[in-house]
This record gives structure tokens, C-alpha cells and sequence, in this order.
């Protein structure tokens, strides 16, 4: 089945404590993203990646780090989490970002409470 | 900043009438836009995407491109209560990100 996976689903931590959100996609799409989600704010881009190896900063990339080592995965890292990064996390991918080709998938979510 | 406006509802209607949906961008060069439906604390879901002006049909919904206007629609016929969720509206901005509007909530009634 094509999909985007995430882990975990659910996470609770605490101010300071390094995490990360793994991503991945079997559809061997080159385009990935990462979204959060938050009441009122909409869906906001934190980075994406056009390709191994190329990832760029989105709307909101501040305390937040990504990798792209191989095509299919596509982690995000909070290196010391504040509560201000509570918030829902969504992954992405697409075959591309051109055109009809920048269709996004969107992987299930991972709800995150920094206290 | 590339705009995608929506109006955030929510959108009432009964059981069994047209549901109708509109978004407005900012970015005169978009070639796409896609419609996504979010059901409460689901990610969203690719449920249309048009190309060109004019309208595109699958099942119940219909997507309606106007480039000279800059907005696109949704319209969802025969709304079930199944339908209640948040719309969203997508637009690329430039050649790497899509920028999503920050929905329109619908609620169907029985």
C-alpha cells in the first residue's frame, strides 16, 4: 500500500529534551515536507526537501532541524523543544513539486506536547 | 508571501443540498490547485485537483477555476453528514511549496 508513515503518533516531553520525528514514504517520491498544524494558524510549512540531499527552511523552520539521507525517509529533529512547538506534525510527499506532479500525500499525524 | 484565502465557516447546510466551497490566491502565475479534505485530528486527504479554467467533475464534486478572478471552488452535490470536515484549499508558491489556506469547516445536517 502507498503511504506516508510516521513515529510516533503520539508524544509527550519535556522542555529541552532532544526528539525526533521519523518520516517515510514508499512511493518514491522526490518532494518531502513538513507541516504543523495549530487552531486558527492553518497548515504551515516548517522545511521540505526537493531531493536527497536538498532540503530548505519553509515558513516556520525556527528550532527545528531535517535530514534527508535517503529518498524515502525524511526526519525532523527538535533539538532542545519548547512549549511553543506543541502542536500537530504532518509529513508530506509528492513525485514532485511541478505542476500536477506536486499532489502531496500526507503521512497520519504526530500530536506533540512539549511541557 | 503568496495568499491563499478561505472563509473559516462553518458552512451549514442539510442533508442533500449543494455544499459550495471558494478559495481566492494572490499569485497571478498559479497553474494548480488542489482541494483537501480534513476530518477533526486526521491529516488531510487529496480529494480534487484542477489544471485549467473551468470546471472538472468526479462524483459529487465539482472544482471550478477561474485565472482571471483568481479563485477556485468546490462544490460537493448531494452533501451527506459523512462530508462534515474542513476544507482546504492549495496553491503552489513558486517551484517548491504549496501554500495551504487555513480552511473552511463544513457541517452537514441530517
Amino acid at each position: 500500500e502507498a503511504q506516508v508513515t510516521q513515529n510516533p503518533r503520539y508524544l509527550i516531553t519535556v522542555t529541552g529534551k532532544k526528539l525526533t520525528v521519523t518520516c517515510s514514504q514508499n512511493m518514491n517520491h522526490e518532494y518531502m515536507s513538513w507541516y504543523r498544524q495549530d487552531p486558527g494558524l492553518g497548515l504551515r510549512q516548517i522545511y521540505y526537501s526537493m531531493n536527497v540531499e536538498v532540503t530548505d527552511k519553509g515558513d516556520v523552520p525556527e528550532g527545528y532541524k531535517v535530514s534527508r539521507k535517503e529518498k524515502r525517509n525524511f526526519p525532523l529533529i527538535l533539538e532542545s523543544p519548547s512549549p511553543n512547538q506543541t502542536s500537530l506534525y504532518f509529513c508530506a510527499s509528492s513525485l514532485s513539486a511541478t505542476g500536477a506532479y506536486h499532489e502531496q500525500f500526507f503521512g497520519p499525524g504526530t500530536r506533540l506536547t512539549v511541557l | 508571501q503568496k495568499e491563499v484565502e478561505q472563509n473559516s465557516g462553518p458552512l451549514s447546510v442539510p442533508e442533500g443540498a449543494i455544499a459550495s466551497l471558494n478559495c481566492t490566491y494572490s499569485d497571478r502565475g498559479s497553474q494548480s490547485f488542489f482541494w483537501y479534505r480534513q476530518y477533526s485530528g486526521k491529516s488531510p486527504e487529496l480529494i480534487m485537483s484542477i489544471y485549467s479554467n473551468g470546471d472538472k467533475e468526479d462524483g459529487r464534486f465539482t472544482a471550478q477555476l477561474n485565472k482571471a478572478s483568481q479563485y477556485v471552488s468546490l462544490l460537493i452535490r448531494d452533501s451527506q453528514p459523512s462530508d462534515s470536515a474542513t476544507y482546504l484549499c492549495a496553491v503552489p508558491s513558486g517551484y517548491s511549496t504549496l501554500t495551504f489556506g487555513k480552511g473552511t469547516m463544513l457541517l452537514v445536517s441530517p
